[in-house]
């Protein structure tokens, strides 16, 4: 079965700081990959997909990056992080039906 | 993508029949209705898919009328734990289909 794995699960970064968050996927090969952020009491919003190795397509302008180095690895980062960055960030994949996600990882920016 | 809109907020209580309907007023022809539960800090949870009529599981039915521009979403019997926010969701193809999450309907269910 697939396994979707984010880390770490929660973070505290003072402002100006650096960012790396980690997805992995296991139990499928060549997946569509997925990044969003939930603000508090709001909608999930999606920052970036990638559809295959060194692909990657960005929704919204942000200081965020993505990259996909491996085929089941996408990871999200930061280079200086602002308190609007703040939220809860949840990776994702594609089957033929359905989205699944990652248990997420709490940011908070001080 | 359909854009979809959906209550902000439904009560109920333990027992009830929940619905909870969507607008989705340009739907394609090609597009699927997906329906989600997400609970407090964790990831939205697939619930139920529909293309049109009446689709149901385990969990929960979805009822499409025949100019697919709604739908609802009928959660029987609802339980506390039943206390989530579900969201709505419209799209086409499977393998490139960038899931547009609004803010979706946030129900509480009371004892």
């Amino acid at each position: 079965s697939q396994t979707i794995h984010q880390w770490p699960a929660t973070l505290v970064q003072p402002v100006g700081s650096p960012l790396s968050l980690e997805c992995t996927v296991e139990g499928t090969s060549n997946p569509n990959l997925y990044w969003y952020r939930q603000a508090a009491g709001r909608g999930l919003q999606l920052l970036f997909y990638s559809v295959g190795i060194g692909q990657i397509s960005s929704e919204v302008p942000q200081n965020l990056s993505a990259s996909r180095p491996q085929d089941r690895q996408f990871i999200l980062s930061s280079k200086k992080l602002l308190l609007s960055d703040s939220g809860f960030y949840l990776c994702a994949w594609n089957s033929e039906d359905e989205q699944f996600f990652g248990p997420g990882t709490r940011l908070t920016v001080l | 993508l359909a854009k979809t809109t959906q209550p902000i907020s439904m009560d109920s209580y333990e027992g009830q029949e929940v619905n909870i309907t969507c607008s989705h007023n340009n739907i394609a022809t090609n597009d699927y209705i997906t329906w989600y539960q997400q609970f407090p800090s964790q990831g939205p949870r697939f619930i139920i898919q529909g293309y049109k009529t009446k689709v149901t599981n385990e969990v929960a039915s979805l009822f499409i009328p025949a100019d697919r521009k709604s739908s609802t979403l009928s959660l029987p019997r609802v339980s506390l734990s039943d206390t989530a926010v579900y969201y709505c969701l419209v799209g086409a193809t499977y393998n490139d289909y960038k899931l547009s999450f609004g803010a979706g309907t946030t129900v509480t269910v009371r004892a």
